[in-house]
């Protein structure tokens, strides 16, 4: 069955450091890959899509300057969170999505990437 | 401007009982509608989802009734469980063009025993 995993689940940093979370996708290929962050007064904000042949797009008050994202093939990548300061907690979940012919289109989750910024 | 939104925020059910989630939608050109089910410290996992031609979808104890004119939606839990206890968004998007999913902000049900 389609599995996605990230690592690390969690992960503690000191403010103003930076770190990096990775998506993998095991048993299909993802056409998109999309990060969201979590948290419980925001629910799920988007951050990027990604989606094969396009380039990554960020949605607003998310930058590529803040949130680098690597999505070399269709079963991996890597986001990193800059600078992170105290904002940026919560818990950063990957979303790998396989749509195309035959009205396939599903988005499976991550167990997440829990940041903490100390 | 919030494209999905859920009613109620919490619920609380009996074990047994029928627990209803309920779900609207402003675009549309929205056409799938999965609801994800997220426990605390893991990631939604997809429960079931429903496009737009149908206004039913039933697997197991989850059903998911959909009105297309009226832009909402469903999901019902029959004989519900203590483990059914989580919470449940509902998400909607245009189906095969790689647009982003739109969620809700959850609704977390509580089911006791």
């Amino acid at each position: 069955g389609a599995l996605v995993y990230q690592y690390p689940r969690r992960t503690i940093c000191k403010s103003g450091t930076s770190m990096r979370m990775e998506c993998q996708a095991v048993g299909f290929q993802a056409t998109s890959v999309a990060w969201y962050r979590q948290s419980p007064q925001k629910t799920f904000e988007l951050i990027a899509l990604s989606t094969v042949n396009s380039a990554i797009k960020y949605e607003q008050n998310f930058t590529q300057e803040k949130f680098p994202i690597s999505h070399p093939n269709l079963s991996f990548s890597s986001m990193t969170v800059l600078n992170a300061y105290l904002e940026d907690r919560g818990l950063y979940l990957c979303g790998a999505r396989v749509w195309g012919g035959g009205g396939q289109d599903t988005q499976y989750f991550g167990p997440g990437t829990r940041l903490l910024v100390l | 401007q919030q494209q999905v939104r859920q009613s109620p925020q919490s619920l609380t059910v009996w074990e047994g009982e029928t627990a209803i989630l309920n779900c609207s939608y402003e675009n549309s050109a929205f056409d799938y509608f999965p609801w994800y089910q997220q426990f605390p410290g893991e990631g939604p996992a997809l429960l079931i989802a429903i496009r737009s031609v149908s206004d039913k979808k039933e697997d197991g104890r989850f059903t998911i009734f959909f009105n297309k004119r009226e832009k909402k939606l469903s999901l019902h839990i029959t004989d519900s469980q203590p483990g059914d206890s989580a919470t449940y968004f509902c998400a909607a998007t245009q189906q095969g063009t790689g647009s982003k999913l739109s969620f809700g902000k959850g609704a977390k049900l509580t089911v006791s025993p």
